[in-house]
């Protein structure tokens, strides 16, 4: 089995343009993560999935940023007029459900950079 | 909201030092996991512990859960080359899915 894959891994865009990145998460996994990591940072939790219940956009930073999943399949993170500040690296994070002792197993990312 | 925070941030050991990482929650967590992250990679789940005072090991790490469970620690004995990355606690309040990552300390190895 496959682990979580992201595309692209990196990705190079004007202020102003908009972006869409993809995750891939561990098959039969029902949760999924969306995170951003900054150079030299933390993760900042931005918004998780769980099968077909409402998502939590409570980490989303601002109406810029949204995020879909179809099912328990891929998702994909649009962040749209991209600012400088949006740079980082998004990561995607998959666990087997949102269940407390559940691990999450992250993709490699995708680094944006906004120009 | 609830706040994770780690000290130090950064620490620079020899090689064959100890390492100790501390992790403090502003709320009491169900349970806390601990990731390492490489220079250049991707967060890797470490362990989790969820009992108040918990105590585990994974040959030269040391994971502690507090009594009050607000607080953790991860302990390296000996360090090594290989144990360079950043070290993340993530917790969890009551039966909330979301985690809150610490905010990291990278750890350096030198010969």
């Amino acid at each position: 089995g496959a682990g979580v894959s992201q595309s692209p891994s990196n990705k190079v865009t004007e202020k102003g343009k908009d972006v869409e990145l993809r995750c891939d998460p561990i098959s039969g996994h029902t949760a999924l993560y969306w995170y951003r990591q900054r150079l030299g940072q933390g993760l900042e939790f931005l918004i998780y999935f769980q099968g077909n219940s409402a998502p939590d956009k409570s980490g989303l930073p601002s109406d810029r940023f949204s995020a879909e999943r179809t099912g328990e399949s891929v998702s994909t993170l649009t962040i749209q007029r991209t600012q400088q500040e949006d740079s980082a690296v998004y990561l995607c994070a998959s666990s087997l459900g949102t269940d407390r002792t559940y691990e999450q197993y992250f993709g490699p990312g995708t680094r944006l950079t906004v120009t | 909201g609830q706040q994770v925070m780690q000290i130090p941030q950064y620490q620079h050991v020899q090689e064959g030092e100890d390492f100790t990482t501390y992790c403090n929650s502003s709320t009491t967590l169900s349970n806390i996991q601990w990731y390492k992250q490489r220079p250049g990679g991707h967060p890797v789940f470490l362990i989790q512990l969820v009992k108040s005072g918990e105590v585990k090991k994974q040959k030269r790490l040391t994971f502690q859960f507090g009594e009050a469970k607000k607080n953790s620690s991860l302990h390296i004995t000996a360090t090594q080359t290989t144990d360079v990355g950043t070290y993340f606690c993530a917790g969890r309040t009551g039966t909330a899915s979301k985690l809150t990552f610490g905010t990291g300390t990278r750890l350096q190895v030198t010969l």
